[in-house]
């Protein structure tokens, strides 16, 4: 299967702990974007990345927050310290680039804190 | 104003019927149009992209007015398996990012 993977499927963090979210794109995109999705609500973009950059993150929270898309290996969206309000389905989907193109989803990572 | 607006719902619609919503998108400059579907608790998954001619993919239809500058989805024969909520996307030349609606929740009801 080539599409975009996440891992884990399923996380949980006690507070104050840290989570890290992965995410490799489908094969031949370099375009990755971070979604957040709390119950009952629509998706809120997080932070747009390419290989080494970080293109925007401006649905970025400026604390805890902070995500990478390294040369070799896959996306990383760090959480620190985590608190009671970070539970949600996060998702990440990548494109080949470019306005036109449609971006293609993992199956998202859903985060518990205790 | 937000920049790309849709009915939240829920459509509650009977099994067999033809249902349709609209999306709406604010800068006139946009430049692709895609439909997705998300079932709940689940990814969102590319419905169909959306061409200044118009598409179509079996029972579903999928119009561009630029002039009024809204995207239609159209759903012929509902089928119980259509509940989802529908999520419109609008990408602009400016704006590398694609910019989401919250969606439209749709209830296909036996």
């Amino acid at each position: 299967n080539a599409g975009v993977m996440q891992n884990p499927r399923h996380l949980v963090r006690r507070r104050g702990q840290e989570a890290r979210l992965r995410c490799s794109p489908m094969k031949g995109h370099s375009h990755v974007y971070w979604y957040r999705q709390l119950p009952e609500e629509g998706l809120k973009f997080m932070v747009y990345l390419q290989k080494e950059n970080i293109i925007d993150e401006s649905g970025m929270p400026k604390e805890r927050f902070s995500a990478e898309f390294p040369k070799e290996g896959p996306s990383i969206l760090r959480i620190q310290q985590v608190v009671r309000g970070d539970s949600a389905a996060y998702f990440c989907a990548s494109s080949p680039g470019g306005v036109y193109q449609p971006q293609h989803f993992g199956d998202g990572t859903r985060l518990s804190i205790l | 104003r937000k920049e790309v607006e849709q009915d939240p719902g829920p459509f509650n619609v009977p099994e067999g019927a033809t249902v349709a919503f609209n999306c709406t998108y604010s800068n006139s400059a946009s430049q692709s149009f895609f439909w997705y579907r998300q079932d709940c608790r689940k990814e969102p998954k590319l419905l169909m992209s959306v061409y200044s001619s118009g598409n179509e993919d079996g029972r579903f239809t999928a119009q561009l007015n630029r002039a009024s500058q809204y995207i239609s989805l159209l759903i012929r024969d509902s089928k119980l398996s259509d509940s989802a909520t529908y999520l419109c996307v609008v990408g602009e030349d400016s704006n590398y990012q694609l910019i989401w609606g919250a969606g439209t929740k749709l209830i296909i009801k036996p």
